[in-house]
This record gives C-alpha cells, sequence and structure tokens, in this order.
C-alpha cells in the first residue's frame, strides 16, 4: 500500500521556535506539496518541489522554507514559529504523469499549535 | 482572490436520500478536476475525478458533473450513507506543468440515519 507518512500527528511548539515537519514517500513520485488547512480556508498551498533539490513558491510562503534533498523527503521548516502558524498541516506526492489521475496521495497531517 | 469556491460551508442529508455537494470556479484554464473526502484527524483521501473533455463520470455511488460554460462542478452521491459524512474538497488544475491543484474551502456533509 503506497503512503506518504507524516512523522509526528500532534506538535506543541513555542513561538520563536524552529520547527521541522517532515514527509517522505515510498512512491517515487517526482512532486511533493505542502498544504495548511484552516477552517473556513481550506487547503492552501505553501510550497511545492517538482524534483530534489528543486522547490516552488505556493500561496502562502511567507515564515515557511523547503528542504528536499532525497527524491522521498520533503521538509517544512518553519524559521520563527509564531501563533497565527498554528494550523494542520499536510504533505502530498504526486506523479508526472498525465497529472495523474489520481491528483495527489496525501500524509494523515501534522496538527501543529504554538503557543 | 479564491478560484475555487464551495458557496455551502456544510450540507445535512437523510440516509437514503442524493446529496449534491458545489463547486465554483473562476480560471477557464482549469483542464482537470477532483474531488476529495476528508474525515477528521486524517488527510483527505482521492474520491473521482473529471477532465474537462467530459461532462460527467460515475464511480459507484458517486458522480461528477461538469459544467464548463457556468464554471460549475457537482458531486452527486446517491444513495448517501452516515459513512459518507466528511467534508468534501474540490480541486481544479490548469495545464501548467505544474502540477499544482487549488482547492476550495470545503462542504462539511452530514448523512442522518
Amino acid at each position: 500500500d503506497v503512503k506518504v507518512t507524516q512523522s509526528s500527528r500532534y506538535l506543541v511548539k513555542r513561538t520563536g521556535e524552529k520547527v521541522f515537519l517532515e514527509c517522505v514517500q515510498d512512491m517515487d513520485h517526482e512532486n511533493m506539496f505542502w498544504y495548511r488547512q484552516d477552517p473556513g480556508l481550506g487547503l492552501r498551498l505553501i510550497y511545492f518541489s517538482y524534483d530534489v533539490k528543486m522547490k516552488e513558491k505556493g500561496d502562502i510562503p511567507e515564515g515557511y522554507s523547503v528542504s528536499r534533498e532525497k527524491k522521498e523527503r520533503f521538509s517544512l521548516i518553519l524559521e520563527s514559529a509564531s501563533t497565527n502558524q498554528t494550523s494542520m498541516y499536510l504533505c502530498a506526492s504526486s506523479e508526472n504523469l498525465n497529472q495523474g489521475s489520481y491528483g495527489y496521495t496525501f500524509g494523515s497531517g501534522t496538527r501543529l499549535t504554538v503557543v | 482572490d479564491q478560484q475555487v469556491k464551495q458557496n455551502s460551508p456544510s450540507l445535512s442529508v437523510q440516509e437514503g436520500r442524493i446529496s449534491i455537494l458545489n463547486c465554483d470556479y473562476t480560471n477557464s484554464m482549469f483542464d482537470y478536476f477532483l474531488w476529495y473526502k476528508k474525515y477528521p484527524a486524517e488527510g483527505p483521501t482521492f474520491l473521482i475525478s473529471i477532465s474537462s473533455i467530459k461532462d460527467k463520470n460515475e464511480d459507484g455511488r458517486f458522480t461528477v458533473f461538469l459544467n464548463k460554460s457556468a464554471k460549475h462542478l457537482s458531486l452527486h452521491i446517491v444513495p448517501s450513507q452516515p459513512g459518507d459524512s466528511a467534508v468534501y474538497f474540490c480541486a481544479a488544475s490548469a495545464d501548467s506543468g505544474t502540477y499544482k491543484y487549488i482547492f476550495g474551502t470545503g462542504t462539511r456533509l452530514k448523512v442522518l440515519a
């Protein structure tokens, strides 16, 4: 069974901390994505990557950075966590072929609370 | 500016009846559309897709309709079951090569037993 695994289901961090959210996929997918989900706002794209060491800003990249050193791993970094970054973070991957009839495969999400 | 809109935040339907979830979009370049279902504390799971070359796609109890002239798509679930209670997101992508989907805000469906 194909998987996208996010390392933590729940995280509580303090304001100003540097936070790392890890995501690993075992499907050999080229593309990986980070979204955040907030009530009333749906899923908003933070960053995505279409190849190792490549990254593109999404719609809300401010306060975030990413790292993709290996094809299977895509990390989201909150440089200095703030309370408005409290959210559900979702990692996803997809293959290049024909956009993928199934779109993305999502991880289970990481619920981050910044206090 | 929200390019993909789901104007109904919630919907309640009786078990066995039809559920209709709606989605509107503004970008005429969108050519591939997906519906996802999301349970609490889980990631979204793929439900059904439709390409802009079609106006209907059916998979079991789920049918998606696309009206390109109105920039509108809908998801029909017949018959609705209590296990269908979840948040449903529509998503759209343009053929830009970035494989980037824009998601709607979601509709929470509650199927009443």
